[in-house]
């Protein structure tokens, strides 16, 4: 079945640094991509989406590039901030008879000051 | 999440308990879904349904049910609570909901 997987946490980076946040997937057919993130004491919220190939989303500083070729949702940001210290979810929504979201694990984000 | 209310926002039930999470919706929406969150797992789903009158098994539904008389109520029933159901419930729309809102967190003693 259709699966996401994200880079294991936690992540521990100083302010300003660049972030990454792998994420691949397993689909059948077309899914769109997601990223949620949750702070702390906080519900999921949707940072950004790509609904095909080569979409880029973007909000709040934060990219990923929808990339069919290595199935892949990598999460960037040029300079974090002490205040995008969260956990961030990759998942996808497949369609299919069920329609639901399928999450990652979630990787948890530290920044420093 | 617009248009979705959960009841309660939190409970604390002993073991062996019967317990039944509320979801009301008002946006007409056909699909609904049940997850469970807990830490270091993600959100899982347990049960669906794609219309009235229908449900449908998610990847964890052991130890849960669910029933749809109506488009807008999406009740889910634990018939007999156990501790590694502790975790935080959300109801959900089709779709990337723009927010989870913060569920209903169970606790099971």
């Amino acid at each position: 079945g259709d699966s996401v997987t994200q880079m294991e946490g936690p992540v521990t980076l100083s302010e300003e640094a660049f972030l990454t946040i792998n994420c691949t997937y397993t689909a059948t057919g077309y899914p769109s991509l997601f990223w949620y993130v949750q702070y702390p004491g906080e519900g999921l919220q949707l940072l950004l989406k790509a609904t095909k190939a080569d979409d880029k989303g973007s909000n709040k500083g934060f990219e990923a590039t929808y990339r069919k070729e290595t199935t892949s949702f990598h999460l960037e940001k040029g300079s974090v901030q002490v205040s995008d210290s969260a956990v961030y979810f990759c998942a996808l929504s497949g369609g299919g008879s069920q329609g639901n979201l399928i999450f990652g694990k979630g990787t948890k984000l530290s920044v420093k000051p | 999440i617009a248009g979705i209310t959960q009841a309660p926002t939190s409970q604390i039930l002993a073991a062996g308990r019967r317990m039944t999470l509320r979801c009301t919706q008002d946006m007409r929406h056909n699909a609904m879904y049940w997850y469970r969150q807990d830490l270091g797992l993600g959100l899982r789903l347990i049960h669906y349904s794609n219309t009235a009158g229908t449900t449908g098994k998610g990847e964890v539904p052991d130890g849960y049910s669910v029933s749809r008389a109506n488009t807008d109520d999406f009740p889910l029933t634990l018939a007999s609570a156990v501790p590694s159901q502790t975790s935080v419930y959300f109801c959900a729309p089709p779709g990337a909901p723009l927010h989870f809102g913060n569920g209903t967190r169970l606790t099971v003693t």
